[in-house]
């Protein structure tokens, strides 16, 4: 298993502002994945990010509003940009197990956009 | 494309109360079927898993079959205790199409004393 650490655990931010979110992982992985859950929603996944290349982006989610970091095996970033109260939501970090079909998740970030 | 529907909640019990939480799923190819849980102020969890049509997943009490003919998969508990108050995804993942998983809502449970 992986055990999957983020920080900030939560935050309140102001309209038109950034943060960004951090995530570790023990081990070392190849794909990491970032997952917005919004109240009472199931999980929408952003993006997915490989080491040494850019990031993936799902329909509807763009590098400028939520750029991605993935500096090496065990740590990404998450930006969201330009915040708006659409954008509070709780932010997951996931990656595979050695299986590659179940996922381990980090804590998640709540996130409040006053 | 896939999708996965789960009944909706909150599901209210009883402490010792028998749980099902219905999950049905449409999937290109031959899906691997999980049920993850998220306890308060926590990430998902996997729960149990089932790779192929038939197999039970199983775990801490928790059982649910992958049933083809039914495109279901939904989640059984015996005696459910208040420690299982939490929210509940059903997701599936497609061996024959996009590595990326596909959630249901989550149906949140409250087990009461």
């Amino acid at each position: 298993s992986a055990v999957i650490s983020q920080k900030p655990s939560r935050d309140i931010c102001q309209r038109g502002t950034s943060l960004t979110i951090q995530c570790q992982v023990d081990s070392q992985v190849t794909m990491m994945f970032w997952y917005r859950q919004q109240p009472g929603q199931s999980l929408t996944l952003i993006a997915t990010a490989n080491q040494g290349s850019e990031a993936t982006y799902e329909s509807g989610f763009v590098i400028d509003k939520f750029p991605i970091s993935r500096p090496n095996l065990t740590f990404s970033t998450l930006t969201v940009s330009n915040m708006s109260p659409e954008d509070s939501s709780i932010y997951l970090c996931s990656v595979d197990g050695t299986s590659y079909d179940e996922q381990f998740f980090g804590p998640g970030t709540r996130l409040t956009v006053l | 494309g896939n999708s996965v529907t789960q009944m909706e909640g909150p599901v209210t019990l009883s402490e010792e109360a028998f749980l099902t939480i219905n999950c049905t799923y449409t999937a290109t190819g031959y899906p691997s079927l999980f049920w993850y849980v998220q306890y308060p102020g926590e990430g998902l969890q996997l729960l149990l898993k089932a790779t192929k049509a038939d197999d039970k997943g199983s775990n801490k009490g928790f059982e649910a079959t992958y049933r083809k003919e039914t495109t279901s998969f939904h989640l059984e508990k015996g005696s459910v205790q208040v420690s299982d108050s939490a929210v509940y995804f059903c997701a599936l993942r497609s061996s024959g199409g996009s590595y990326i998983p596909t959630f249901g809502r989550g149906t949140s449970l409250i087990v009461h004393p």
